[in-house]
């Protein structure tokens, strides 16, 4: 059954750090975003990605942030400079359709800012 | 303000106990969708509503949409340990799906 990769599985990391978290969707999908849940809490929209432009993003999702998909099938979220409270698990999810389409998520990147 | 209030927050019931949970809003959706995440894994669908009064079951699982398609609940019959998860109800609103506050169920054999 096709899924959605998503690598590394946790990622600890020096604030001030950049970090990148990488992400495979799922072939024939054309949506792609990515998602956080810091512990406990719920599951925050950072930004969603369509015909190789994003389509919308979160006040969460400032300058320091960046998505990019380089060569076709990756889906990359960069963070520039980590802080303290870029701690959370990340999703990445896609999904065939907008609207009622169904999304899939990958298992997640769980990031730690020391 | 949260869009979509899911309550309640936790819930913490013995195995054969009946359990329901609500998404609540004040906007009006033309569908919403209900996810379940165990922990240490991305949410799953578990069922999308459309039309407003819907009810669809999926095994032990009643899900209901509101008339006014403004808010649903999620009925399990007969809890089992197995449906120990985050339960999230979600909607698209454009360009993004939004999910609700999340109800954290317990299911304790």
């Amino acid at each position: 059954e096709p899924e959605v990769t998503q690598t590394p599985s946790h990622q600890v990391t020096q604030m001030g750090q950049e970090v990148i978290l990488r992400c495979v969707p799922i072939s024939n999908h054309l949506y792609f975003y990515w998602y956080r849940q810091i512990l406990g809490q719920k599951v925050e929209f950072l930004v969603s990605f369509y015909n190789n432009e994003i389509s919308e993003k979160s006040e969460i999702f400032d300058d320091q942030f960046s998505v990019e998909r380089p060569d076709g099938s990756n889906f990359t979220l960069k963070i520039r400079s980590t802080k303290l409270e870029d701690s959370a698990m990340y999703f990445c999810a896609s999904s065939v359709e907008t609207g009622t389409g169904e999304l899939f998520f990958g298992e997640g990147s769980r990031l730690t800012v020391l | 303000t949260q869009l979509l209030e899911q309550s309640p927050q936790f819930l913490s019931i013995q195995e054969g106990e009946n359990l329901t949970v609500y998404c609540n809003s004040s906007s009006v959706f033309s569908s919403l969708q209900w996810y379940r995440q165990e922990p240490g894994e991305g949410p799953v669908l578990l069922v999308t509503v459309v039309t407003g009064g819907e009810v669809k079951k999926l095994k032990r699982l009643t899900f209901q949409f509101g008339d006014a398609r403004k808010d649903s609940s999620l009925h399990i019959t007969a809890a089992q340990p197995g449906d120990t998860g985050l339960y999230l109800c979600a909607v698209n609103t454009g360009n993004q799906f939004y999910f609700g506050t999340g109800t954290s169920l317990t299911v304790i054999p």
